[in-house]
């Protein structure tokens, strides 16, 4: 166990819909990180938080956004959501200072 | 930009053999790099990481990565293989532009046999 938690763990829905996702880092992690695994992507960086602020993106769609609350939990929400959109997304966070991100179990994605 | 290449898309060892699961890489400067571990249904498990240092790292569950500069290498080594250690196997960098993300490759499933 990571300590980084994910909910929900499964989540089916339909194309056009919105979904949010959460994330709780580990005990005193400041940085949150969001991945996404698909079958034909790979795994792919979405975006990365600091404390409550945007430090990094990466090929995030303008569909998706995220953002971290000062309790330091992450929320990413995916709107207007597409067949291509069903994915393993994976939330990591990391101790100030140090390289090692440590995962979360995921939220599966389907939409159907 | 950096990135890494892992050419086996699967690798398959007898229980008790050693096992090496391959990974280059191509970075400006210092590479960052790691090996995960993902099981079934489950998150990515850190095994290991290379800063600097030792060519040599130890990691979690008996696995060791050897760090070679000149053939820019850092491939992840286990001396006897578990049917236990079958699961996929990621290797990353980070990302020098992008504060701490990781770039991975594209996976390498071990199978284990007994």
């Amino acid at each position: 166990d990571s300590g980084v938690t994910q909910t929900p763990k499964h989540l089916i829905t339909a194309t056009g819909q919105r979904v949010t996702l959460r994330c709780s880092p580990r005990s005193g992690d400041l940085s949150v990180y969001w991945y996404q695994q698909s079958l034909d992507q790979g795994l792919q960086f979405l975006i990365q938080y600091y404390n409550g602020e945007e430090r990094a993106k990466g090929n995030i769609l303008e569909r998706f956004s995220a953002q971290q609350f000062p309790d330091l939990h992450s929320e990413l929400n995916l709107s207007s959501l597409e067949l291509g959109d069903s994915a393993l997304y994976f939330c990591a966070s990391s101790l100030t200072g140090t390289d090692t991100q440590y995962f979360g179990p995921g939220t599966r994605l389907t939409v159907l | 930009a950096q990135s890494v290449a892992q050419p086996e898309d699967q690798v398959n060892v007898a229980e008790g053999n050693p096992l090496t699961v391959k990974c280059t890489y191509s970075v400006s400067g210092n590479p960052y790099l790691f090996w995960y571990v993902q099981y079934p249904n489950r998150g990515l498990q850190f095994l290991l990481k290379y800063i600097t240092g030792d060519n040599l790292v130890k990691g979690s569950y008996g696995f060791e990565a050897e760090f070679n500069k000149s053939q820019t290498s850092f491939h992840l080594k286990k001396p006897s293989a578990l049917v236990s250690d079958s699961a996929l196997y990621f290797c990353a960098v980070r990302d020098i532009k992008g504060f701490q993300k990781l770039v991975f490759g594209t996976g390498t499933r071990l199978l284990v046999s007994p």
